[in-house]
């Protein structure tokens, strides 16, 4: 596609519900990246992929959060036992370069979580 | 760790005035900086990237940044503001290559006929 692509632009969930979040990079960008973004905050890091394996996924916040990308294209991000704090914009990436500051990082429109 | 302080959570500017987005940063090491745009109802865009070449880097629209090791900045200008400028603005830094873009928290530009 033309830019990267989110899916769905907006979730609501209950509480303890399990979810998925899904990003469709730019065609040929091999680094895929995950950040969140709450009310009033910045982007926070939470994992990158250089291909198909995790370089670093320092940032996801706890054993409930985790993300694969298994064909090293799309990339789906996994939340466990959903909690009210979760709620948030999850915003994907992608750039050509390996590096997470080398190039210059193609993001998404985010997927907006509401935990109820 | 590293880190950017973004000052004033909204700058409000007159239709061509002066535009002047602060920003601040803590690293260790050399810093990468880069400045992005979050225009509404769409994703981050990259307005200009200081990668330790020229200290004063352009963007796009008219945006540019100075980087200033002894201050620790990477402000963020424009001559005259346009409506169309109206946004936020986030600051990024990098320890080359070795750690994830931090962000701050953003700047929201109101641009005032």
């Amino acid at each position: 596609g033309a830019g990267v692509s989110q899916t769905p632009s907006n979730k609501v969930t209950e509480k303890g519900k399990y979810v998925e979040l899904r990003c469709d990079p730019i065609s040929g960008h091999t680094a895929l990246y995950w950040y969140r973004q709450s009310l009033g905050q910045g982007p926070e890091f939470l994992i990158y992929f250089q291909g198909t394996g995790a370089a670093d996924d320092s940032g996801l916040p706890n054993d409930r959060f985790f993300a694969v990308r298994p064909e090293g294209s799309v990339s789906t991000l996994k939340i466990q036992r959903t909690e009210r704090g979760d709620s948030a914009v999850y915003l994907c990436a992608s750039s050509l370069m390996g590096g997470m500051n080398t190039g210059e990082l193609f993001f998404g429109e985010g997927s907006r979580l509401t935990v109820l | 760790a590293q880190s950017v302080t973004q000052l004033g959570s909204h700058v409000s500017v007159s239709e061509g005035a002066l535009v002047l987005l602060r920003c601040n940063y803590s690293s260790s090491v050399p810093p990468y900086l880069f400045w992005y745009v979050q225009y509404p109802n769409q994703g981050l865009q990259l307005l200009l990237k200081y990668t330790s070449a020229a200290t004063l880097v352009k963007g796009i629209n008219g945006f540019e940044a100075e980087f200033k090791k002894s201050e620790t900045s990477f402000h963020l200008t424009k001559p005259s503001a346009h409506m169309s400028d109206a946004a936020e603005y986030f600051c990024a830094v990098s320890e080359k290559g070795n750690t994830p873009l931090v962000f701050g928290k953003g700047t929201r530009l109101s641009v005032i006929a």
